[in-house]
């Protein structure tokens, strides 16, 4: 079946426009973890979903950035003001049960590489 | 929070070579350990992953061990070829506690010299 999907793949802003990045997980996956993977450097927690319930934003840099998954499924992850330092590839991973009590394989998807001028 | 920590960050070996890659982690309450294989513009791909109550797992030319004593887990890749050049992350998770979210280490970027 189809693995995790992100749109745009690129995607360039002027510094102070607002971005949104769609990640459409696995069909059926109850958690949704968004990433922000700078140039070089490992992926990094953002914030993650079971079903709609944003469980966990502690990751998310400033208050610019905004994540939601209305209906459980489709995520958005926005970003108001883009700044330089917001340039990285972010990327959207899904598991189909709970990430708490019993571990289940987070699959990625291929990641929206955001530049900022 | 927890912190891991990946070495080298670079790795050249010649093809048929041995590659061993090297993560630390700081909470004892990790207990599950995959790791990533990520070719230049491409998604993170699961290859190997180890749970706390194993200290060694073998798929095939790759690897893993763990020493919880010394909160150290390390990848072996025995045979190399060419087609193993990526970056290659290390992640812990504790999946009983209050987030489940990997947390990475910096990436070793393996290239496999013909």
């Amino acid at each position: 079946g189809a693995g995790v999907s992100q749109s745009p793949r690129y995607k360039v802003a002027k510094r102070g426009q607002d971005v949104a990045l769609r990640c459409d997980p696995i069909s059926g996956h109850v958690s949704l973890f968004w990433y922000q993977q700078a140039l070089g450097q490992g992926p990094e927690f953002l914030t993650y979903f079971q079903n709609e319930a944003q469980l966990d934003k502690s990751g998310l840099p400033s208050d610019r950035f905004f994540a939601e998954r209305p209906e459980g499924s489709v995520s958005t992850l926005k970003i108001q003001r883009t700044q330089q330092e917001d340039s990285a590839v972010y990327l959207c991973a899904s598991s189909w049960g709970l990430a708490i009590g019993v571990y289940n394989e987070q699959f990625f998807g291929p990641g929206t590489r955001l530049t900022v001028l | 929070g927890e912190n891991v920590e990946q070495h080298p960050s670079t790795l050249s070996v010649q093809e048929g070579d041995s590659a061993v890659i090297k993560c630390t982690y700081s909470d004892s309450a990790s207990n599950y350990f995959p790791w990533y294989k990520q070719e230049l513009g491409k998604r993170p791909q699961l290859i190997i992953d180890i749970r706390s109550n194993v200290g060694e797992k073998k798929d095939q030319r790759i690897a893993v061990t763990l020493n919880k004593t010394a909160k150290h887990f390390s990848l072996h890749i025995t045979e190399t070829q060419p087609e193993d050049s990526a970056v290659y992350f290390c992640a812990a998770q504790d999946y009983g506690g209050s987030q489940g979210n990997l947390i990475f280490g910096k990436g070793t970027k393996l290239s496999v010299k013909p």
